[in-house]
Order: C-alpha cells, then structure tokens, then sequence
C-alpha cells in the first residue's frame, strides 16, 4: 500500500529557518498538502503543490517538489513560536482520491 | 464561505456507553464527508467517507459506524465504546468530485475510562 512518511520530531531556534521533509509512494498524485494542526484543535491547511510544479512559495512558507525522488518539503522561514505545531504531509492516491496522510512531524520553536 | 462544525468538543464516556458525535458543514452542497481518528501521537486513519445521503463506505473494520442523514451532517456513532475508542476525532469536507482539497473541523476528543 501506500506509505507517506515523515521525521517525527524537528526544534529549531526562533528566527532560524524550519525545513520539515516527506517521501511519499503515489508518483500519480496530482496534488500534495501541507497541513498544520496545533495542540488540541483540528488540523488547517497551509498550502498545497500541484504535481507539475518544482516549487510554491506563499509568504513565509516555500514548498519544494522532487517528483523524482517522490520528496516534499515545506521550508518555514524566520520560524516564529506561533509555528510550533504538528505539521502533515498528504498526497491524494491516483486510484482512490483518498489522502494519505503522514505521521506528523512536530515542530518546536525555541525562543 | 463554508464552515465545519464538530460536537461535543471534548467527551468522556464509560466503557459499554454508547457514542454519538455529529458533523455539520455550512456553506456548501453536495460535500464529500470524511471521518478520521487521530490517536495519541500517532497520524490520521480515515475511518468512514461519504458522497452523498445515505452513502457510507467504511475503510476499516471497527466498533463504530457512521451515517449521513442529511446533506450535510454526518454522524459518527457506536453501540458500546471500547478503551482503544479513545482518541481525536476529526470530520473534513471536500468538494464533490474526486481529489479535491480537504477541510477540517476542530475535532471532538473522546476519552472513554
């Protein structure tokens, strides 16, 4: 089956930049997601990529695609408290519209 | 603009109790309905997915159910709840069709003692 896979843990200093990374299997998915869910409250998406493209940038937020290596990473820059959350990446099986979802990757900003 | 709902926000329930937790989207027709069980520290298992009244497919065998009475309302339920029941419970909308984007409520936290 398909299997997304992600660090489970990443810290980093305030104002320093965060790169959270994927591997993911569906090399059909149309579109990978970046989600963000702080403690207790429901998961929020933050951008997604479509499978075409290299790279999105949003404000402070930078998505990288290598459809080769089938990775995607969200890089945070001038990472702030506020960003401290679980982070998901997902990818949408091509045979089912289903998202896959990864393990989470929790991200710690230290003032 | 659409909206999801999710209730209870928190729960605490007895072993052997029944469960009912409700979704409700706003804003919106005809919404492919999810449901999704965060355990603790662990990713999301789609548990039930739904496009269109009445139509529920079930991605896991388990002691729960869903149901969708209405267009959009969808209705995660269970005779007797387990310990391993506990957990985070979030409920997404998408749009109709295949392979649109997702949107999640806040999440219901079921703690069953």
């Amino acid at each position: 089956g398909e299997d997304v896979e992600q660090s489970l843990f990443l810290s980093v200093r305030e104002g320093d930049s965060s790169v959270i990374n994927c591997t993911y299997t569906d090399s059909s998915s149309t579109y990978l997601y970046w989600y963000k869910q702080e403690p207790g409250a429901g998961l929020q998406l933050l951008t997604y990529i479509f499978s075409n493209m290299d790279m999105k940038q949003d404000q402070r937020l930078t998505v990288l695609l290598n459809k080769k290596d089938k990775h995607l990473s969200l890089r945070i820059a001038d990472t702030q408290t506020g960003d401290s959350a679980i982070y998901f990446c997902a990818e949408i099986d091509s045979g089912t519209y289903k998202y896959i979802f990864g393990t989470g990757t929790r991200l710690k900003v230290l003032a | 603009s659409q909206t999801i709902h999710q209730w209870p926000a928190t729960l605490v329930q007895p072993v052997g109790s029944p469960l009912s937790l409700e979704c409700t989207v706003e804003g919106t027709s005809n919404p492919n309905l999810y449901w999704y069980r965060q355990a603790a520290g662990r990713g999301l298992q789609l548990l039930f997915y739904s496009v269109g009244i009445g139509q529920i497919s079930s991605e896991v065998p388990q002691n729960l159910s869903a149901s969708r009475p209405q267009d959009r309302q969808f209705i995660l339920s269970s005779k007797k709840l387990l310990l391993s029941d506990s957990g985070f419970y979030l409920c997404a909308w998408s749009a109709m069709g295949g392979g649109e984007t997702q949107y999640f409520g806040p999440g219901t936290r079921l703690l069953v003692l």
